[in-house]
């Protein structure tokens, strides 16, 4: 079974920093699809950035962006000029393309004013 | 905007109750989904259905069900409330034109079992 590893259970940084979240996963397969989703304080879970194995190119989302390592099986997430609204939870989560998302236990970042 | 929404935002309940978590989506979505979140541990599959009156077992179906009479509503089922359900649940939709795991989550019910 594919696990979804994040190492840091807490962040913080000042407003209008650079952060980077660490995510590394398990699978043998090549096909697969990466997503970081965020849930802000007593709001609801939104997609931030997905990545399909299959393109080499980095996503980027606006101050959003990933550095995918496919041989590492690493995924982290940047979060570029930081504001106060980004202060959530993240989750790294996988899926080979069937409806089974896995995701990992979460980074609480908070963004210091 | 995809809306999804939750019955309750808050359920306090005793054990040994049947316990009912409704979830509704107006986008016409095919694919409805039930997740527990338990602080260390994520969110963990219940659930899952692609389809009216269809349904497929998640990581931890265990003391759970499900029910999906009508394509926008999904219902979770705690046939036996016990207090290690104590947990937020989470319902969440996909469009099968989406990215598999692109998913539309709702506000989430933390229900409590006493």
């Amino acid at each position: 079974a594919q696990t979804v590893t994040q190492s840091q259970p807490e962040m913080s940084v000042q407003e209008a920093e650079t952060v980077t979240l660490s995510c590394t996963y398990d699978t043998s397969e090549n096909n697969y699809y990466l997503f970081w989703y965020k849930q802000p304080p007593s709001r609801q879970m939104i997609l931030v950035i997905r990545q399909e194995a299959y393109k080499q190119q980095n996503a980027t989302e606006n101050r959003f962006s990933v550095n995918f390592q496919k041989a590492a099986k690493s995924f982290s997430l940047k979060i570029s000029d930081s504001q106060l609204g980004d202060t959530a939870m993240y989750f790294c989560a996988f899926t080979f393309g069937n409806e089974k998302l896995t995701f990992g236990t979460g980074t609480r970042l908070t963004i210091i004013p | 905007d995809v809306k999804v929404t939750q019955s309750s935002r808050y359920l306090v309940k005793r054990t040994g109750e049947k316990v009912f978590l409704e979830c509704v989506q107006d986008m016409d979505h095919e694919n409805m989904f039930w997740y527990r979140q338990d602080p260390g541990l994520g969110l963990r599959l219940i659930y899952f259905s692609y389809d009216v009156k269809m349904k497929e077992k998640g990581d931890i179906p265990e003391g759970y069900s499900v029910s999906r009479e009508k394509k926008e509503r999904f219902s979770l089922i705690l046939e036996s409330a016990s207090t290690n359900q104590t947990s937020m649940y989470l319902c969440a939709s996909r469009p099968v034109k989406a990215l598999p795991g692109e998913q539309y989550f709702g506000p989430g019910t933390r229900l409590t079992v006493t």
